[in-house]
């Protein structure tokens, strides 16, 4: 059974700071890991979707890095901002035979706060 | 191009009635998912629809239910709501289903009373 593990649960940053956020999964068997970001109380806004054959995405001051083979993405902000300040979770959408298959599995997400 | 459109975005029942939530998905999307979100479960795949059909399901009651027309927009529906259904219900859009980006709308905050 796929599980999603994001370490740590909480983090805060003095603002301009890089940010580095950890996923991790146990079945290498996926379609591809999506990062999404969730302020409270809303929806999810899809940040970078990476596909299993890649290695690694960018968009703006965003990168995400995906090793399958050792079950784990990264997902950097560089020069973080007060606005960035969110809950940001991965899941990874399964494939093969699995009871995971065409599911998007969610990690816990990391709470990120950004201080002035 | 407008996002995934989720009504109404606030309920509130009563333990034994029965709820029913709406998703409409992005234009040109013909695939959509639905997810609970609780703060002790987390975020759990309800099931998914493609072209009216039922692709995919998740571990959850048959009180859970839904359905998907001809336009692609999708009902949700839950039968004899429980106080633990209170939740978050948010709706995905996607292309093709598989092995694509998932779109999400803004929820639908359901407390069960």
């Amino acid at each position: 059974k796929q599980e999603v593990t994001q370490i740590p649960a909480a983090l805060s940053v003095p603002e301009g700071e890089n940010l580095v956020l950890n996923c991790s999964f146990t079945d290498s068997a996926i379609y591809n890991l999506q990062w999404f970001r969730q302020d409270p109380g809303k929806g999810l806004t899809s940040l970078l979707l990476i596909q299993s054959s890649q290695r690694e995405q960018t968009s703006g001051r965003l990168n995400a890095s995906l090793d399958k083979s050792s079950g784990r993405s990264t997902l950097y902000i560089a020069a973080s901002q007060p606005g960035d300040s969110a809950t940001y979770l991965c899941a990874v959408k399964g494939r093969g035979t699995t009871d995971s298959w065409g599911k998007l599995q969610f990690g816990a997400g990391t709470q990120v706060v950004v201080t002035p | 191009k407008a996002g995934v459109t989720q009504t109404p975005r606030y309920l509130i029942k009563t333990r034994g009635q029965q709820v029913t939530l709406s998703c409409s998905p992005i234009s040109g999307h013909r695939s959509v998912s639905w997810y609970q979100q609780t703060p002790g479960q987390g975020l759990q795949f309800l099931f998914e629809y493609f072209s009216e059909t039922q692709r995919n399901k998740g571990n959850f009651p048959g009180r859970f239910s839904g359905r998907q027309f001809s336009n692609s927009r999708s009902e949700m529906n839950v039968s004899t709501l429980e106080l633990g259904d209170s939740a978050l219900y948010l709706c995905a859009s996607s292309f093709p289903p598989g092995a694509d980006e998932q779109f999400f709308g803004p929820g639908t905050r359901l407390t069960v009373l």
